[in-house]
């Protein structure tokens, strides 16, 4: 079962910024939180992960609170293109470990 | 320059046949990963080489089998189909996490749409 909780859809207007929350209150210490979205039937594609501190990329922002048991994404200017399926994952980094993949968010982005 | 590619993108075919799907990656990668993505769009974890090495090996029938003749590709047979095996499949590849901290992401090909009638 997936570790994480995420609501099942929101919208966003073109050009503002889309956040997107994901609980995941048990969340151990060496759990890394990752998102990844899916464009219709496309492959996943990775965005950001991190650990306890915040990151950027070129796609977007990920900001974990100090007690780690919850998580945003930020993409700060929404287009049409970013409508997709997001999903948000925790897991270790070994190798044993698996991503296991929840029913994430799908995201509309309104023109 | 596709980085994870697989083949073929369709596959239509009948219950009890066998066949197989082929996928490549040019990332220069050690680990690759098969998943499986259902009608109701649940994306989950079937397999996982890692230098032609099984690392994960989920609850799936024995009908599915990979193979890594090379650390570039992996394939997946499926023999004796059946319906419910109709889904999407993806295949994926990330750098192999050697030590903690490193945490790769995973590379994704643009699936294989399997449909057995």
């Amino acid at each position: 079962d997936a570790k994480t909780t995420q609501p099942p859809s929101m919208d966003c207007a073109e050009g503002r910024a889309a956040n997107l929350p994901c609980n995941h209150s048990t969340i151990s210490g060496n759990e890394y939180v990752y998102w990844y979205r899916q464009i219709h039937s496309q492959g996943p594609q990775y965005i950001i992960h991190g650990l306890k501190n915040n990151e950027t990329n070129e796609m977007a922002s990920l900001i974990i609170t100090e007690d780690r048991k919850s998580s945003t994404l930020i993409l700060p200017h929404a287009t049409l293109r970013d409508t997709a399926v997001y999903y948000c994952i925790v897991r270790v980094w070994n190798r044993d470990d698996k991503i296991i993949f929840g029913k994430g968010t799908r995201l509309h982005i309104l023109p | 320059d596709t980085a994870v590619s697989q083949t073929p993108k369709y596959l239509v075919t009948q219950m009890g046949n066998d066949k197989s799907i082929k996928c490549e990656q040019n990332l220069g990668h050690d680990t690759m990963y098969w998943y499986k993505q259902d009608s109701k769009k649940f994306l989950k974890i079937m397999f996982s080489y890692n230098n032609k090495e099984l690392i994960i090996n989920e609850t799936v029938p024995n009908r599915f089998s990979p193979k890594s003749p090379d650390k570039a590709h992996l394939n997946l047979h499926i023999n004796s189909l059946e319906l419910g095996d109709s889904a999407v499949y993806f295949c994926a590849s990330s750098q192999e996490e050697k030590f903690a901290g490193q945490a790769y992401e995973q590379y994704f090909g643009p699936g294989t749409r399997l449909t057995v009638t």
